[in-house]
């Protein structure tokens, strides 16, 4: 079944720009039918989403955090990709990437990373 | 705040029925997109519990129900487990920010 595995650096400085990839096996990421997501989830809060990107390269991006992200796909390699610029202390969370359906939900996650913004 | 508002906690005893509420707005439930929940067990990622406002994905018991009526969407538990307490989100796309899914604020689900 498809998986999903995020990663990247743990700890990032602030003023810089946060960088996480997801890699997906057991599917293909260029299927039509999904979005690939990306959310957060700041400590002992809930859920933010941060954008999705399909496969073609179309991107939507939570307004709150427009300015900062990009997130970018790589189809050859089965990864997607997020980078938030400028981060402060406040980008310190659990990032999350996933699957995503407008029908069906986001119903394959990612174990999660956890970045902190600290320097 | 988030676009879409629930109880902050919940709680009931093992085999209870206990049901989160989920609001919204004519710009997202209320617009017929669909809600969806998810179910997040301490220290893990979130898992999806109901799709497409009542559907359940393979594997997830009957036990757990989801229904929506006019801009609100709910998810009932039946027969609460102790294996139940978790955080629970609702989630769904919201029109009135062009592409924008939103999520609620997260009910905990206390087993007493």
């Amino acid at each position: 079944q498809v998986q999903l595995q995020e990663s990247g650096p743990g700890l990032v400085k602030p003023s810089q720009t946060l960088s996480l990839t997801c890699t997906v096996s057991g599917g293909s990421i260029s299927s039509g039918s999904y979005y690939w997501s990306w959310i957060r989830q700041h400590p002992g809060k809930g859920l933010e989403w941060i954008g999705y990107i399909y496969y073609s390269g179309s991107t939507y991006y939570n307004p709150s955090l427009k300015s900062r992200v990009t997130i970018s796909v790589d189809t050859s390699m089965s990864q997607f990709s997020l980078k938030l610029s400028s981060v402060t202390a406040a980008d310190t969370a659990v990032y999350y990437c996933a699957r995503d359906d407008d029908i069906g939900g986001m119903d394959v996650w990612g174990q999660g990373t956890t970045v902190t913004v600290s320097s | 705040q988030s676009v879409l508002t629930q109880p902050p906690s919940v709680s009931g005893a093992p085999g209870q029925r206990v049901t989160i509420s989920c609001t919204g707005s004519s710009s997202n439930i209320g617009a017929d997109y669909g809600v969806h929940w998810y179910q997040q067990l301490p220290g893990t990622a979130p898992k999806l519990l109901i799709y497409g406002n009542s559907n359940r994905p393979s594997g997830v018991p009957d036990r757990f129900s989801g229904s929506k009526s006019g801009t609100s969407a709910s998810l009932a538990i039946t027969g609460l487990q102790a294996e139940d307490e978790a955080d629970y989100y609702c989630q769904s796309y919201d029109s009135s920010v062009s592409g924008s899914k939103v999520f609620g604020g997260g009910t905990k689900l206390t087993v007493l």
